[in-house]
């Protein structure tokens, strides 16, 4: 069964602006962690921030944010003030429990217009 | 080293050969894990190395794949009988503990004519 959720295939944003990327989770247990990554055309794939189950507060890592919905089983990575290098794709990615392994979405690509 | 170290970087191999893919994780790092991301798509996981042990190998297609740790730092990826549907960029992943962060490699992009 899928467990991450990447809805938007690609989104575009115009340089300057913000963006919201989505993705949904599903999961039954109570202790777990959602993390984004970004992966530029070069391959390499690029921590930005991550999110526990138990943190009451939204996560914060410069220009970016995670909108944590607990109830809702959402947590969508927003970019404010996008810059030409945020183009990309992005992926979300869940950890369950006491599980080490790490499960991701399809991904978005993102496309930021000068 | 500095990094998580992949090689190679490109292998091109025929239908039916074997192929080895090495990854070198972060010293110190115990847990290790190998990914395969098809164009398009998002990571698949494959592998789970906490130590020398595999830890969770669900993620394995088939038993053409197997992959070794022996010492607790390098780990080889190992595919018997190549197919075409094996191309894919194959990534290394490793992290200090297993429960933090992970820091990924740049891939080995794998490519079966």
């Amino acid at each position: 069964a899928q467990k991450i959720t990447q809805t938007q295939p690609g989104m575009f944003v115009q340089e300057k602006e913000a963006v919201t990327l989505d993705c949904t989770y599903d999961t039954s247990d109570q202790s777990y962690g959602l993390f984004w990554y970004k992966q530029p055309s070069s391959g390499e794939m690029i921590f930005l921030i991550y999110q526990g189950s138990y943190d009451e507060q939204n996560a914060t890592e410069g220009r970016y944010s995670l909108n944590f919905q607990k109830a809702r089983k959402s947590a969508n990575l927003v970019i404010s003030a996008s810059q030409l290098g945020d183009s990309a794709m992005y992926f979300c990615a869940m950890r369950e429990g006491i599980e080490y392994d790490m499960r991701f979405g399809a991904g978005t690509r993102l496309t930021v217009k000068p | 080293g500095a990094g998580v170290s992949q090689t190679p970087s490109n292998k091109v191999t025929e239908k039916g050969k074997y192929v080895e893919l090495r990854c070198d994780p972060i010293s110190g790092h115990t847990a290790l894990y190998w990914y395969r991301q098809s164009l398009g798509q998002g990571p698949e996981f494959l592998i789970y190395f906490q130590g020398t042990g595999a830890a969770d190998d669900s993620g394995l297609p088939n038993d053409r794949f197997f992959a070794v740790r022996p010492e607790g730092s390098v780990s080889t990826l190992k595919i018997q009988r190549t197919e075409r549907g094996d191309s894919a960029v194959y990534l290394c992943a490793s992290s200090l503990t297993g429960g933090d962060g992970y820091t990924f490699g740049s891939g080995t992009r794998l490519t079966v004519v």
